[in-house]
């Protein structure tokens, strides 16, 4: 399938390892934030979400720090797999029509 | 349950010739939502529509339009295609409206030459 990761700033890490992907938000009025992963030639797929009520979230080798006062979003991902090689994206919504604003993507390329 | 149905999957079109691209939505959803994603990019919104009427729209020009039917599957069409409108045209179905719980499919590519 094509890439969807031309010119991504890039995470390599070995397998095992945990990775941490990083993500600066532009709207201090959003409410709502998640996390996507894409591969290559799918659409991006749900990883997890966290409202501007909380700060940490947790999910299956998954966590999300929010840090509202610098309009930081974080993804934490334990023990990183090689089917975890994809593009990250972060989100941002709140503004209206639940439509969602789109970060730029982080590559993350994990080797066995 | 079935996903999010994108038609075709790719696309070449002649600059200043019009697209028709097709998203059947997720069983139970009825809200569906465009995005074009450039290569190397984020998808950016382009519109959603909410029970055949549209429910907002980012910042595209009119040549790119849509509607809704009344099985909640959606058509986007582009008109006069420029060289930029190259990308992977993504379309997501929710369950509502104002709900961002979204399944997106696996888009379509177009190409405009």
């Amino acid at each position: 399938g094509e890439s969807v990761g031309l010119h991504l700033p890039t995470l390599s890490v070995q397998e095992g390892d945990n990775s941490i992907i990083n993500c600066a938000y532009s709207n201090s009025a959003s409410d709502y934030f998640i996390w996507y992963k894409q591969e290559s030639g799918k659409g991006p797929q749900f990883i997890i979400d966290i409202r501007s009520n909380m700060d940490k979230r947790q999910g299956q080798r998954v966590t999300v720090l929010l840090n509202k006062t610098v309009k930081h979003l974080s993804l934490q991902i334990a023990a990183t797999q090689p089917g975890d090689s994809a593009v990250y994206f972060c989100a941002e919504g709140g503004s209206g029509y639940s439509t969602l604003t789109f970060g730029k993507g982080t590559m993350l390329l994990v080797s066995p | 349950e079935t996903g999010v149905t994108q038609s075709p999957t790719h696309l070449i079109k002649t600059r200043g010739q019009q697209v028709t691209l097709r998203c059947s939505s997720q069983s139970g959803h009825n809200t569906v939502s465009w995005y074009q994603q450039a290569l190397g990019q984020g998808p950016q919104f382009i519109f959603q529509y909410y029970r055949e009427e549209e429910n907002g729209r980012g910042n595209f020009p009119p040549r790119f339009s849509g509607l809704q039917f009344p099985n909640y599957s959606s058509e986007l069409n582009v008109n006069a295609l420029e060289l930029d409108d190259s990308a992977l045209y993504l379309c997501a179905s929710s369950l509502a409206r104002g709900h961002y719980g979204y399944t997106f499919g696996s888009g379509t590519r177009l190409t405009v030459v």
